[in-house]
């Protein structure tokens, strides 16, 4: 078992739309979460960051957490031909040195 | 951009011959990472640093080495480049201030091992 894991896609929305990103992880104790956008040939940015149960929004994005079901989410609401990229799940597997695991991430084709 | 580059960004060498990647950034950062990215595999750790000279493995680290004599300069070297090295190398730096863990990555170095 992969310990992040993501469906590949292609996740195909209409412009305007919420697109819905999903991501679990094996590691119970993992306590920092992560979301990055990648565009082809370009290096992976981070665009949110999650460290507790429940939501976190910042403008049109919004981060789930529910640890008890090793569960993450982003939400990207009035989605644009803009967003069109790759997203990578991130998780934490170990505190200190902040060691991150990777999922291969999702890529998300929005419409004009 | 997080004060991060990478030299050089594009590189073809020859199987068996070394390579060397430099990482360096400008905000005194105290952990680095080097990571590769191939598809269907994503971004994997290959070694990373907490300090000046103090380095550790990652998950695939067979085939590569790396130093750190300043802080600001992570260097990751292939000793014999071989074709399954073919890839995209990202740096990044672990944001320290406060309590954030945030990672940030550089711009990538495209290595192609003929």
């Amino acid at each position: 078992q992969k310990e992040v894991e993501q469906n590949s896609g292609p996740l195909s929305v209409p412009e305007g739309a919420i697109a819905s990103l999903n991501c679990t992880y094996s590691d119970r104790g993992s306590q920092s979460f992560f979301w990055y956008r990648q565009y082809s040939g370009k290096s992976p940015e981070l665009i949110m960051s999650i460290y507790s149960n429940g939501d976190k929004e910042d403008g049109r994005f919004t981060a789930q957490l529910n640890k008890a079901s090793q569960y993450v989410s982003l939400l990207i609401r009035d989605s644009q031909p803009s967003d069109s990229a790759t997203y990578l799940c991130a998780v934490n597997i170990q505190g200190g040195f902040q060691k991150l695991v990777f999922g291969t991430g999702t890529r998300l084709l929005v419409s004009p | 951009d997080a004060g991060i580059t990478q030299s050089p960004r594009h590189k073809v060498t020859e199987t068996g011959t070394p390579v060397t990647l430099r990482c360096h950034q400008t905000e005194n950062h105290r952990y680095m990472y080097w990571y590769r990215q191939d598809p269907g595999h994503g971004l994997r750790l290959i070694h990373y640093s907490y300090g000046v000279k103090d380095t550790d493995k990652g998950e695939v680290s067979d085939g590569y080495s790396v130093s750190r004599s300043k802080t600001e300069d992570f260097l990751l070297t292939l000793e014999s480049a071989t074709s399954s090295q073919t890839s995209v190398y990202f740096c990044a730096i672990r944001d320290s201030s406060g309590s954030s863990y945030e990672q940030y990555f550089g711009p990538g170095t495209r290595l192609t091992v003929t």
